[in-house]
C-alpha cells in the first residue's frame, strides 16, 4: 500500500530563518504530490502540486517554494519565515484511478 | 472563485443522536466532491461522490450528492464518542485541484 512520510512531526522555528520540509513517498511511482497548509481554524489550503519531476504549480503567491527532485521526494522550503507561515502543513498524493487522497502525517509549524 | 461552504460550523450532540453535516460549493471544472475525517493529524478519507443521487455507506455513515443545487450532506446515525472530529469537505476540480471547505467540528458527548 502507499505510505507518505513527513518529517518533522513538530517544528518551532524564528522569524526570518530557513525553512525545509521533507515529504517521501513508498508503494507508488509516478504519483501527484501536493502540499497543503492548514491555519488555525480553518480548512486545508493548497499550496503546491506536482505531477512530476522538478513540475511544481504553484497556487497561493506567498515566501514559500516546492521543489520535486525525484519522483517520490516532494520539499516545501522558505528563505525567510513568517509569523504567518505558522500552520499545520501536510503532504498529500493521489494516484490516477484511485480514489481519494493519501495524507501524510503533517508537520505543526510554529513560527516565533 | 471556487469556493465549499461547510455548515454547521460546529456542533455537539449526545451519544445516539443523528447528525447531518452540509457542504455547498462553486467551483469552475467539477471532477468530485471527497469527505473526509480529521482527528489528530493527517485527514482520513470516508467517500468520494462523482454521481447526483447516489447514496454511499459505510457503517453507520452515509453521503449523497446533488451536482443540481451543488451540495452534500454527510450523515452520521447513532454517533458515538469517537465519531468526535472535524468532518472536512473537499472538491476536486479538473486539473489535480482540491478546494477543502474550512471544516465541521463534530463533539459528541456521552
Amino acid at each position: 500500500s502507499q505510505t507518505i512520510h513527513q518529517w518533522p512531526a513538530t517544528l518551532v522555528q524564528p522569524v526570518g530563518s530557513p525553512l525545509s520540509l521533507e515529504c517521501t513517498v513508498e508503494g507508488t511511482s509516478n504519483p501527484n504530490l501536493y502540499w497543503y497548509r492548514q491555519a488555525a481554524g480553518r480548512g486545508l489550503q493548497l499550496l503546491f502540486y506536482s505531477v512530476g519531476i522538478g513540475q511544481i504549480s504553484s497556487e497561493v503567491p506567498q515566501n514559500l517554494s516546492a521543489s520535486r527532485p525525484q519522483d517520490r521526494q516532494f520539499i516545501l522550503s522558505s528563505k525567510k519565515l513568517l509569523l504567518s507561515d505558522s500552520g499545520f502543513y501536510l503532504c498529500a498524493l493521489t494516484n490516477r484511478g484511485r480514489e481519494g487522497y493519501t495524507f501524510g502525517s503533517g508537520t505543526r509549524l510554529t513560527v516565533v | 472563485e471556487d469556493k465549499v461552504v461547510q455548515s454547521p460550523l460546529s456542533l455537539v450532540v449526545h451519544e445516539g443522536d443523528t447528525v447531518t453535516l452540509n457542504c455547498s460549493y462553486e467551483v469552475t471544472n467539477f471532477r468530485s466532491l471527497l469527505w473526509y475525517k480529521q482527528e489528530k493529524k493527517a485527514p482520513t478519507f470516508l467517500f468520494m461522490l462523482t454521481s447526483s443521487g447516489i447514496e454511499k455507506k459505510s457503517g453507520r455513515l452515509s453521503s449523497i450528492l446533488d451536482k443540481k443545487e451543488l451540495f452534500s450532506i454527510l450523515n452520521i446515525t447513532a454517533t458515538q464518542t469517537g465519531d468526535s472530529a472535524i468532518y472536512l469537505c473537499a472538491v476536486e476540480e479538473y486539473g489535480n485541484k482540491l478546494v477543502f471547505g474550512a471544516g465541521t467540528i463534530l463533539r459528541v458527548k456521552s
